[in-house]
């Protein structure tokens, strides 16, 4: 079975510093693996996926992530946050062949000014 | 761009009450999903459907029911709602791209 770890429950970053929110999955082959982003009282929008290629994979809003199939993880960065980027922010995984998506727990970010 | 519309984005039943959350797809994806999200619980998978009239349960099937007579609409339905299913509640649909999915804007439900 597949399971994901966000380790992370609140993180608290300054405005322009970096970012990274971590993630950790277990699938035993290698997993589609993605980034979800909901702001306050909204669905989840899409920042970036994996499937296969390059492990250094862009998204949307200047985010990037990096899996590392030795750590088992997939951890969201961004050089320099804007007071937008708080949200919450959910990592899950999922499988060729299987549709269902498990999800973490979820990382909530907040944006000092 | 995909639309997943979810009917209401508030609710409020009451105890025992037989309560209908739809959602709209309007891709032609052949998967949708609903989920429930808690706070520090994530969101939990409570149906699946990969066809019309087809479905499997998910991680939290319990007391609730689902029905997709027409592909681009998935009905969450609690029987008999109770207090404890107060929350906010995900629809989700995709194409099978092994799980990319994408989802609508919620509806927040309170059970009194």
């Amino acid at each position: 079975a597949q399971s994901v770890t966000q380790p992370d429950i609140h993180i608290t970053v300054s405005e322009g510093a970096s970012l990274e929110l971590r993630c950790n999955y277990s699938y035993g082959a290698t997993p589609y693996l993605f980034w979800y982003v909901q702001s306050p009282g909204q669905g989840l929008q899409l920042l970036l996926k994996y499937f296969s290629g390059d492990t250094l994979v862009q998204g949307i809003k200047g985010f990037e992530a990096e899996f590392k199939r030795s750590q088992s993880s997939f951890n969201l960065r961004k050089p320099s946050v804007h007071w937008s980027d708080a949200a919450e922010y959910f990592c899950a995984v999922g499988a060729p062949g299987n549709e269902k998506l498990t999800f973490g727990t979820g990382t909530r970010l907040s944006i000092i000014p | 761009d995909v639309k997943v519309t979810q009917s209401s984005r508030y609710l409020v039943k009451r105890t025992g009450e037989k309560v209908f959350l739809e959602c709209v797809q309007d891709m032609d994806h052949e998967n949708m999903f609903w989920y429930r999200q808690d706070p520090g619980l994530g969101l939990r998978l409570i149906y699946f459907s990969y066809d019309v009239k087809m479905k499997e349960k998910g991680d939290i099937p319990e007391g609730y029911s689902v029905s997709r007579e027409k592909k681009e609409r998935f009905s969450l339905i609690l029987e008999s709602a109770s207090t404890n299913q107060t929350s906010m509640y995900l629809c989700a649909s995709s194409s099978g791209q092994g799980g990319w999915a994408f989802f609508g804007q919620g509806t927040r439900l309170t059970v009194v």
